[in-house]
């Protein structure tokens, strides 16, 4: 069992509606929580991180975190086509930050 | 502010030859993290140093690959005798602390080829 999963997609939603990204991780001692955001040929950037149960929300994004279904989800409100990426989510086990990532799912947002 | 900087950004090696890859962290970062990514695959941790120190390289295969993080100058991760499975983005990300406090912030990465 992989330690962090995601649905490879591609996940394709209209402009304007909501993307929702989910992620599910194996290891209960998981403390920190992070998505990122990769285009295609760039550089991973982090757009949102979570360490308690809940909601947080930046912006378009909201994060959500169940850490007693090991599950953490993104939502992103009025999708642009600017958002179609790959996104990653990564986990940090320990008190320091060496992030465990998922294999990314890829967003496409249509016009 | 410059960010995380890595070179070269496109580095193609024959197989059997050493490649050197560099990443100097952004300004006040003392933390720097090796990942490779394989084409539509995740990032995979690789290895974690600080200055002059490797704390955790139990992502670095354990025969060809070394990395370093020196006093003075940039970090290196060096891959000797190169294979065409070597062949991916190697990407450097850097911290300010190790804490969870302190997000990685990546570089644009160094695409390997092996021929």
């Amino acid at each position: 069992q992989k330690e962090v999963e995601q649905n490879s997609g591609p996940l394709s939603v209209p402009e304007g509606a909501i993307a929702s990204l989910n992620c599910t991780y194996s290891d209960r001692v998981s403390q920190s929580f992070f998505w990122y955001r990769q285009y295609s040929g760039k550089s991973p950037e982090l757009i949102m991180s979570i360490y308690s149960n809940g909601d947080k929300e930046d912006g378009r994004f909201t994060a959500q975190l169940n850490k007693a279904s090991q599950y953490v989800s993104l939502l992103i409100r009025d999708s642009q086509p600017s958002d179609s990426a790959t996104y990653l989510c990564a986990v940090s086990n320990n008190a320091g930050n060496m992030l465990t990532f998922g294999g990314g799912t890829r967003l496409m947002v249509k016009p | 502010n410059a960010g995380v900087m890595q070179n070269p950004r496109h580095l193609v090696r024959r197989r059997g030859q050493e490649a050197r890859l560099r990443c100097s962290p952004m300004k006040g970062h003392s933390h720097v993290y090796w990942y490779r990514q394989l084409p539509e695959e995740g990032l995979k941790f690789m290895v974690y140093l600080q200055k002059e120190n490797i704390i955790d390289e139990s992502g670095m295969p354990k025969e060809r690959f070394s990395a370093e993080f020196p006093k003075e100058g940039p970090s290196i991760l060096r891959i000797q005798q190169v294979v065409r499975g070597d062949s991916a983005a190697y990407f450097c990300a850097s911290s300010r602390t190790g804490g969870e406090d302190s997000p990685l912030h990546f570089g644009n990465g160094t695409r390997l080829t092996v021929t």
